[in-house]
């Protein structure tokens, strides 16, 4: 059971560059996430979609797209890198009104 | 003001100690209340959730002050392991979540 994949681990881009960070989910999840972690300012929602077909903006969705490609799949979009956007990127799933989010191990993103 | 506070840390117990986390939340409409931990460079995952009569995992005690709007984690027995980040974590409306920025805890033999 892989619960919430994420690819790649590890990733170094050119400011300018653009990249897409790919998420999967096995648990049959309707609702999934994206965040970024930072020192000292925590968790932070980028982009969320709570179905398939829908998503929305969350605390700092600036420079980033979403898409969330069938029920399974959600992926996030740096069309045009930032050193500002050097972090952890999380992305999540939960079944609808749980509460409990299953995290990715995540992305290590650093922007030159 | 941020939503969900937390002291930062970080707290240096011995094994064998009793260590309590507070958290403040802003927002008196929160719904739901979670503790999660996160170990160094790994995704956070759900610790227990907070119910408003309180409740015990083990080791782990969980408790709720609505009208203080205030959440506390209390671990006994520190166990070396029990060492990681420890997130405070409301919920205002549906399936959105409220992160603090985590208590270390760190546990010495």
């Amino acid at each position: 059971n892989a619960g919430v994949t994420q690819t790649p681990k590890f990733q170094v881009l050119k400011t300018g560059q653009s990249m897409t960070l790919q998420c999967a989910q096995d648990m049959n999840h309707n609702s999934m996430y994206w965040y970024r972690q930072d020192p000292g300012m925590g968790l932070r929602l980028i982009y969320y979609s709570a179905s398939e077909g829908t998503t929305d903006k969350g605390e700092v969705p600036n420079g980033y797209n979403v898409s969330r490609l069938n029920k399974r799949e959600f992926s996030l979009r740096l069309e045009s890198a930032a050193p500002s956007q050097t972090s952890v990127y999380f992305c999540a799933s939960s079944s609808t009104g749980t509460g409990t989010q299953y995290f990715g191990p995540g992305t290590r993103l650093t922007v030159l | 003001r941020k939503e969900v506070e937390q002291d930062p840390g970080p707290f240096n117990v011995p094994e064998g100690a009793t260590v309590a986390f507070n958290c403040t939340y802003s927002n008196s409409a929160s719904q739901s209340f979670f503790w999660y931990r996160q170990d160094c460079r790994k995704e956070p995952k759900l610790l227990m959730s907070v119910y408003s009569s309180g409740n015990e995992d083990g080791r782990f005690t969980a408790q709720l002050n609505r009208a203080s709007q205030y959440i506390s984690l209390l671990i006994r027995d520190s166990k070396l392991s029990d060492s990681a980040t420890y997130l405070c974590v409301v919920n205002f409306y549906t399936d959105k979540l409220i992160f603090g920025t985590g208590t270390r805890l760190q546990v010495f033999p």
